[in-house]
């Protein structure tokens, strides 16, 4: 289930599950939005992205879902594995140049 | 091919001296771009630079920080006289152009005693 801790919300699930990760952006001139991974003592790791043109797109074992109405991004996992493991953010863009807004990120546990 | 290399990993600084964070983009890439994250938080950007010149700092504290990214060598990020809350992972990243994916390297991480 989802529980919120003392700072970052934290996703638990059982390996083999799919996970959902949902967002919600400030900024509705966004039109570029990135989903990155972050491993402990490591750099954002980019996922998946998806323009503003689109709702849905698919990569591998990944789905990100935008839904401009209500400016919420999701990002499905597909059989969670042990390696998912890992804070998860998103990223909304509406500049010139690769200036992102992060959200606050999720914590993805994933139990064997 | 290498990418966004950083260094010094870690950084231990007392209060009031200098911290010089370096940054050396993916080769090709001539974009570079500094964000600062605090313990369990998102990235904030700060700045955002091509060769020799800043293109965006709207996100860099108006004082006692500076960054560059010179004609040769690595971008540096500069803070003096640094205080306990600048303590945090500092992040360089880099494009090529400025619409394209953005590669992140392992961070900088700053602890001011």
């Amino acid at each position: 289930g989802e529980s919120v801790g003392l700072h970052l919300p934290t996703l638990s699930v059982q390996e083999g599950d799919n996970s959902i990760i949902n967002c919600a952006y400030s900024n509705s001139a966004s039109d570029y939005f990135i989903w990155y991974k972050q491993e402990s003592g490591k750099g954002p790791q980019f996922i998946i992205d998806i323009r503003s043109n689109m709702d849905k797109r698919q990569g591998q074992r990944v789905t990100v879902l935008l839904n401009k109405t209500v400016k919420h991004l999701s990002l499905q996992i597909a059989a969670t594995q042990p390696g998912d493991s890992a804070v998860y953010f998103c990223a909304e863009n509406g500049n010139a140049g690769n200036m992102l807004t992060f959200g606050g990120g999720t914590r993805l546990m994933v139990k064997p | 091919n290498a990418g966004v290399m950083q260094n010094p990993r870690h950084l231990v600084r007392r209060r009031g001296q200098e911290a010089r964070l370096r940054c050396s983009p993916m080769k090709g890439h001539s974009h570079v771009y500094w964000y600062r994250q605090l313990p369990e938080e998102g990235l904030k950007f700060m700045v955002y630079l091509q060769k020799e010149n800043i293109i965006d700092e709207s996100g860099m504290p108006k004082e006692r920080f500076s960054a560059e990214f010179p004609k040769e060598g690595p971008s540096i990020l500069r803070i003096q006289q640094v205080v306990r809350g600048d303590s945090a992972a500092y992040f360089c990243a880099s494009d090529s152009t400025n619409t394209g994916e953005l590669f992140f390297g392992e961070g900088s991480r700053l602890t001011v005693l």
